[in-house]
């Protein structure tokens, strides 16, 4: 049973428009939410991280909203770039004695086009 | 070096082969991590080492075994593995911190299995 869906596998979007990549949840337990970036032959890039007590994260063009009534988050890019072009993870934390244990969705591939 | 580094990248190895992975952080992280990454499917955590100690093993066959001689290495020794283990292996290391927090995982760029 996977407790982390992004259940777009794929995403276009062009240039200078806004991405929104989503990602539900099932665990109330998680307290903080990341999302990765991973490009090809890479492992995954930290992007930025939310707090389950909060509701709203932002760092440049990457804001990532959290609504726990919903168990939903998503990450906004705006304005898109060619260079976000990558597949996007999101994670969700849950502390295990001294060291977190993350738990992963699928991954969602953007496509950033001209 | 910086980072977390992974070698080798690529392997190919017979199902009677052992082989190890090798990972490496310069990052002064205390926690490290190996996860599993097959296609269309998230990742998977397999080992956490905390202070060099295992903490979790997520009910992974015994022809993986790992090995944490100090809190910057970590070993992954591979045996008489199967074709379904080909698959992307990934490093990752953060600080633990004892309260609350965040705790970001970085990764290295992974090892590449292949076996035949």
């Amino acid at each position: 049973d996977q407790q982390v869906k992004q259940n777009s596998p794929s995403l276009s979007v062009q240039e200078g428009r806004i991405s929104i990549l989503n990602c539900d949840y099932t665990n109330s337990m998680f307290d903080y939410f990341l999302w990765y970036k991973k490009y090809p032959a890479e492992g995954p890039t930290f992007l930025i991280s939310i707090s389950s007590i909060k509701d709203k994260n932002e760092d440049g063009r990457f804001t990532v909203f959290l609504n726990k009534s919903a168990k939903h988050l998503s990450l906004h890019i705006v304005p898109s770039q060619p260079g976000d072009s990558a597949v996007y993870f999101c994670a969700a934390s849950a502390r295990t004695g001294t060291a977190s244990k993350l738990t992963f969705g699928t991954g969602t591939r953007l496509q950033v086009t001209l | 070096e910086t980072g977390v580094t992974q070698t080798p990248r690529h392997l190919v190895m017979g199902m009677t082969n052992k082989k190890s992975l090798k990972c490496e952080q310069h990052l002064g992280h205390n926690a490290m991590y190996w996860y599993k990454q097959s296609a269309k499917k998230p990742l998977e955590l397999m080992f956490v080492y905390n202070f060099k100690e295992q903490t979790e093993n997520n009910s992974v066959p015994s022809r993986f075994s790992p090995e944490c001689p100090n809190s910057s290495h970590l070993f992954l020794h591979l045996h008489t593995l199967q074709p379904e283990d080909s698959a992307l292996y990934l490093c990752a290391s953060s600080q633990a911190v004892r309260r609350g927090g965040p705790e970001t995982q970085y990764f290295g760029p992974g090892t590449r299995l292949l076996v035949l």
